[in-house]
């Protein structure tokens, strides 16, 4: 079984410039979520869909960033202008909504961003 | 809102030692799972144990076992006979039981040496 696949596995911008990332999640996974992982700290939730539907954008800074996932499979994550303290890792995860296995996020390699 | 607290930044082990790292968290809710991950300098979060909070037995995984105390609120790994490729970050999640949001800890650095 395939795990959860992202790209690019790194990318270099200059604020104000704009970015994208992509995430392919483990095949019939309808839970997927993006975190950002700011150095020296835990992945904080930015965004959780439920097939193509968004279940949890509280903490999305949404004059900047956005989401979406069409068709339910693949997501993409935008920055939009970006700023330095958007310097961190992008971690995409999914989950399976079969209930023994609901509850086990699988994590991608992330996709580290350095703004200058 | 919940919180996760590892008071550890740090930690170093020997090969074939134990070590136990420490978490703590805060939460008013009864049902809710905890979890223990593994980042390697790969980057990719491993997932290394699971507990359910309704569950009093402690769960094991090969060298990796828990220690849950729900009165408490302290989740401590305990990694048996390490091995160099131990070496990683640790972080402690908490996930509520009626959602899926998973709340994590700063994460506890362990080095294993020689």
């Amino acid at each position: 079984e395939a795990g959860v696949a992202q790209s690019p596995r790194y990318k270099i911008i200059e604020k104000r410039q704009s970015v994208a990332f992509w995430c392919n999640p483990i095949s019939g996974h309808a839970t997927l979520y993006w975190y950002q992982q700011i150095l020296g700290q835990g992945p904080k939730l930015l965004i959780q869909f439920q097939n193509n539907g968004v279940v949890d954008d509280s903490q999305l800074p949404k004059d900047r960033f956005s989401a979406e996932r069409l068709k339910g499979v693949d997501s993409t994550l935008k920055i939009q202008p970006a700023k330095l303290e958007d310097s961190a890792v992008y971690l995409c995860a999914s989950s399976s909504d079969r209930v023994l296995a609901k509850n086990i996020q699988y994590f991608g390699a992330g996709t580290r961003l350095s703004v200058l | 809102a919940q919180t996760v607290t590892q008071s550890q930044p740090e930690m170093s082990v020997q090969e074939a030692e134990t070590v136990t790292l420490s978490c703590t968290y805060d939460t008013s809710e009864s049902n809710y799972y905890l979890f223990w991950y593994k980042q390697p300098p790969s980057r990719q979060m491993i997932l290394v144990i699971r507990q359910e909070a309704y569950k009093q037995q402690n769960a094991t995984e090969n060298r990796f076992s828990v220690n849950f105390q729900k009165a408490a609120k302290s989740f401590s790994l305990k990694i048996s006979d390490s091995q160099l490729g131990d070496t990683a970050m640790y972080f402690c999640a908490f996930l509520d039981g009626t959602a899926s949001k998973l709340t994590f800890g700063t994460g506890t650095r362990l080095q294993v040496t020689l």
